[in-house]
């Protein structure tokens, strides 16, 4: 079974649209996160949950809404879509708030057009 | 949290040993030195944690001095499959609740 489990893998969609992304983690850890990797590689945080309480909320549009139904799930939604929001987004889940020891899920690459 | 400085990129050769310093000077009395792999087209992923002197798994060691301002992360005999994104971070591990990335050391293993 895979840890943490993001879908969709791969998302192309036009400017203006709503989407979202989905993730679980079957790991029975408290905290779930929102990474966005851009084109240069770099992975910044967007949003940390805890218990389904929102803990971290980096400066993100808000366009972007995380919502936490459980503790096993943290799905990210995205309004009116953007160019410049292509990028790829990793989930992730750590035991408590001890983030230095985080599982990663394998990445939704999207792609606005 | 602490930032942290190392080489954007090194190349090796299979079967080598390679060893990525980070920099990390000022690193708080709490703070844990952690290390992780990103493959391509995959999440990053934990090699490796350390507070302080030496810590060694299955996949590397870590060494960090006295003065605990950088770690060297040592990965012994190299494969191709050894080629991805190195990133070194430094946080509370009671309370750190997001790791932050730096840029991360690009590792090419060639034949």
């Amino acid at each position: 079974d895979t840890a943490v489990s993001q879908t969709p893998k791969y998302l192309v969609t036009q400017m203006g649209n709503d989407k979202s992304i989905k993730c679980e983690q079957n790991l029975g850890h408290d905290t779930m996160y929102w990474y966005k990797q851009d084109s240069k590689k770099f992975l910044k945080i967007m949003f940390s949950y805890n218990n389904k309480e929102l803990i971290i909320n980096e400066t993100v549009p808000n366009r972007f809404s995380p919502k936490s139904p459980d503790k096993a799930h943290l799905n990210l939604h995205i309004n009116s879509l953007e160019l410049g929001d292509s990028a790829v987004y990793f989930c992730a889940s750590s035991q408590n708030r001890a983030g230095t020891l985080a599982f990663f899920g394998q990445g939704t690459r999207l792609t606005v057009v | 949290l602490a930032k942290t400085t190392q080489p954007i990129s090194m190349d090796s050769y299979e079967g080598q040993e390679v060893n990525i310093t980070c920099s990390h000077n000022n690193i708080a009395t709490n703070d844990y030195i952690t290390w992780y792999q990103q493959f391509p087209s995959q999440g990053p992923r934990f090699i490796i944690q350390g507070y302080k002197t030496k810590v060694t798994n299955e996949v590397a060691s870590l060494f960090i001095p006295a003065d605990r301002k950088s770690s060297t992360l040592s990965l012994p005999r190299v494969s191709l499959s050894d080629t991805a994104v190195y990133y070194c971070l430094v946080g509370d591990k009671a309370a750190g609740n997001k790791l932050t990335f730096g840029g991360g050391t690009r590792v090419l293993v060639k034949p």
